[in-house]
């Protein structure tokens, strides 16, 4: 279980171009995800918080307008890259967490899709 | 915000070997994290641990919350296991990274 999909893997395009990347939970209702960016050889960042039915929440840094996210659905959430610039280019990775509660305790763990590869030329 | 720091950097090591990577924290968290990032960028939940020991197969870790860190052991290490392996101090819901090791394994 907690099987998390990203599409599209890869994606190319040109400077001034929009992308849009979605990333969808297959087994599980996710009310909470989340989007990371990684650059080479670097940890992950997080960008946002994405809530279900709710204006997401993005890091100190993140610009809102430029990366648009949408969270329609408990199984969807997407990522706009508006206007891309070269800069933009990296691996975005987002992830959705599953509230489990065995025993009557409640903790959270999060499970993340393969990842998009973004390269704006 | 919570600091995260790992332990080498880097690691190299020969087939069937074992070893152990660290995961320091700087505050007290709600549980921890560990992954594995395989070639093709994907993470791969290995443990959530908060505290205490687990295993899993050729894999456990230990938690020791109350000093703040954690441990990886990798035992009879096989060429599959490289990759890097990040730690995640997690607090309300939130990772927080740390820099990751980046484990070769030669046959």
């Amino acid at each position: 279980g907690a099987v998390v999909s990203q599409h599209p893997s890869r994606v190319i395009c040109k400077s001034g171009t929009s992308v849009k990347i979605e990333c969808r939970s297959l087994d599980f209702q996710a009310t909470t995800m989340f989007w990371y960016r990684q650059f080479p050889k670097q940890s992950l960042m997080l960008m946002a918080t994405s809530n279900e039915g709710s204006k997401a929440t993005y890091e100190q840094g993140v610009e809102k307008d430029k990366f648009l996210i949408n969270h329609a659905s408990l199984t969807l959430s997407t990522l706009t890259v508006t206007s891309a610039h070269p800069e933009d280019s990296s691996f975005y990775i987002c992830s959705a967490m599953v509230i489990r509660d065995p025993a009557g305790v409640s903790y959270n763990e999060q499970f993340f899709g393969p990842g998009t590869r973004l390269t704006v030329l | 915000g919570i600091q995260v720091e790992q332990s080498p950097p880097d690691l190299i090591l020969q087939e069937g070997a074992n070893s152990t990577l660290r995961c320091n924290f700087s505050d007290s968290v709600n549980n921890l994290q560990w992954f594995h990032q395989n070639p093709w960028g994907q993470l791969i939940n290995l443990f959530y641990i908060p505290s205490g020991t687990k295993q899993n197969g050729r894999l456990s870790a230990t938690t020791v919350a109350t000093e703040r860190y954690s441990l990886l052991y990798i035992s009879s290490s096989q060429t599959t296991d490289s990759g890097v392996y990040f730690c995640a101090a997690v607090r309300y819901s939130t990772l927080t990274f740390g820099k990751g090791t980046m484990l070769l394994v030669s046959p």
